[in-house]
């Protein structure tokens, strides 16, 4: 059975900091893996989708990375801003059922201006 | 990108009674999926809605609980019956596939709570 985790629980920055949030998973026959950001009372907003062949996503701030041999991907954030504040969710697809996700429990983030 | 929308977005339900969640998707998706978030938990998948037949429930989840209905590949709803305080969360629609590749979109989510 997948196990997505991801640390830390929650981190707390000042403005401008690059930072990296990190997930791991136990199965690595993965189909894709994804970043979401979750804002308070919200929905998900998907940041990034890694296919399993590839080792790395960009998009504007943002660079998620993706060793699949390892279990591994990492979020990194580039000169923080307080609009970045969000809990962060990492999930992943098995092959079998592509598109179902299991989720990691989230990295809440906080920027301080 | 997809324009996924969830109603009712709150609610606050009385033990007992059962409550209907509509998802709309302004796209012919291929998939559709519906999951829960407890509070301060992260999201479990409920079940995968199926256009025209029975949908594929997680282990965990069953039927009765939670029946589930897509009569076309835009609209699916999800319905909490005979609710209990533990049934208080957000319920997620989500889509992919067809137009929409790989990539997975949620819709805002519906906070039900159970009195």
């Amino acid at each position: 059975k997948q196990e997505v985790t991801q640390i830390p629980a929650a981190l707390s920055v000042p403005e401008g900091e690059n930072l990296v949030l990190n997930c791991s998973f136990t199965d690595s026959a993965i189909y894709n893996l994804q970043w979401f950001r979750q804002d308070p009372g919200k929905g998900l907003t998907s940041l990034l989708l890694i296919q399993s062949s590839q080792r790395e996503q960009t998009s504007g701030r943002l660079n998620a990375s993706l060793d699949k041999s390892s279990g591994r991907s990492t979020l990194y954030i580039a000169a923080s801003q307080p609009g970045d504040s969000a809990t962060y969710l990492c999930a992943v697809s098995g092959i079998q059922g592509a598109q179902k996700l299991v989720f990691g429990q989230g990295t809440r983030l906080t920027i301080n201006p | 990108s997809a324009v996924i929308s969830q109603k009712p977005s709150r609610d606050i339900c009385q033990r007992g009674t059962s409550l209907t969640i509509q998802c709309q998707v302004d796209s012919q998706v291929t998939m559709m999926f519906w999951y829960r978030q407890q509070p301060g938990q992260s999201l479990t998948l409920i079940a995968t809605a199926n256009q025209g037949s029975e949908a594929t429930y997680e282990s965990g989840f069953v039927i009765d609980k939670f029946p589930i209905s897509r009569p076309n590949l835009t609209f699916s709803t999800l319905t909490v019956s005979n609710m209990s305080p533990e049934d208080s969360s957000i319920y997620l629609c989500s889509v992919g596939g067809g137009p929409l590749g790989n990539t997975i979109y949620f819709g805002e989510g519906s906070w039900l709570t159970v009195v």
